[in-house]
């Protein structure tokens, strides 16, 4: 399949470790944070999403974390599994006054066997 | 339930040429946006259909268009093919602003 992105940062982990992927968004009025996970030749998949009013919110084997302060989201990925190998990218929107999602440049994530 | 559909999966035109992209919202979704992913980059905002009518656009010059038609599904349109349109145009489909949910994409190349 293609490669999504060539000169990604890289975040490479032994399976079963926990993986932490981070992202600074740009706009301090941003309301609105989504994660996404990208596979070769496929497109972004919705993984987990949180409103600037929660700093944390837990998925199945996924936590988000939100610090508005400096304007960084994290993603936390428990257990990590050879299926969560992908491109991850971080996505922001200003709910009440825009429809656009802007996403960050993404990091590639690598699950050793 | 069919998710987020797009035709064709891969394109290769020429220069000057005209080229348009289908996508097909998932079931229930009546919101319908369009990104340019290049190679190595986050998906760009072109612009998002709602109501067959276009909400808000991103930064991409008039070459670019597109349409919505009554049940919802989207084309995208680019006239004038440059190198530089060469990327993944992916669509996504929401309800109500809710979570955008993406199609596969399709792949241009201009040559």
């Amino acid at each position: 399949g293609e490669s999504v992105g060539l000169h990604l940062p890289t975040l490479s982990v032994q399976e079963g470790d926990n993986s932490i992927i981070n992202c600074a968004y740009s706009n301090s009025a941003s309301d609105y944070f989504i994660w996404y996970k990208q596979e070769s030749g496929k497109g972004p998949q919705f993984i987990i999403d949180i409103r600037s009013n929660m700093d944390k919110r837990q998925g199945q084997r996924v936590t988000v974390l939100l610090n508005k302060t400096v304007k960084h989201l994290s993603l936390q990925i428990a257990a990590t599994q050879p299926g969560d190998s992908a491109v991850y990218f971080c996505a922001e929107n200003i709910e009440d006054s825009s429809y656009k999602l802007i996403f960050g440049s993404g990091t590639r994530l690598l699950v050793r066997p | 339930d069919a998710g987020v559909t797009q035709s064709p999966t891969h394109l290769i035109k020429t220069r000057g040429q005209q080229v348009t992209l289908r996508c097909s919202p998932k079931s229930g979704h009546d919101t319908v946006s369009w990104y340019q992913q290049a190679l190595g980059q986050g998906p760009q905002f072109i612009f998002q259909y709602y109501e067959e009518e276009e909400r808000q656009r991103g930064n991409f010059p008039d070459r670019f268009s597109g349409h919505q038609f009554p049940n919802y599904s989207s084309e995208l349109n680019v006239n004038a093919l440059l190198l530089g349109d060469s990327a993944l145009y992916l669509c996504a489909s929401t309800y109500s602003g809710d979570t955008q949910y993406f199609g596969p994409g399709t792949r241009l190349t201009v040559l």
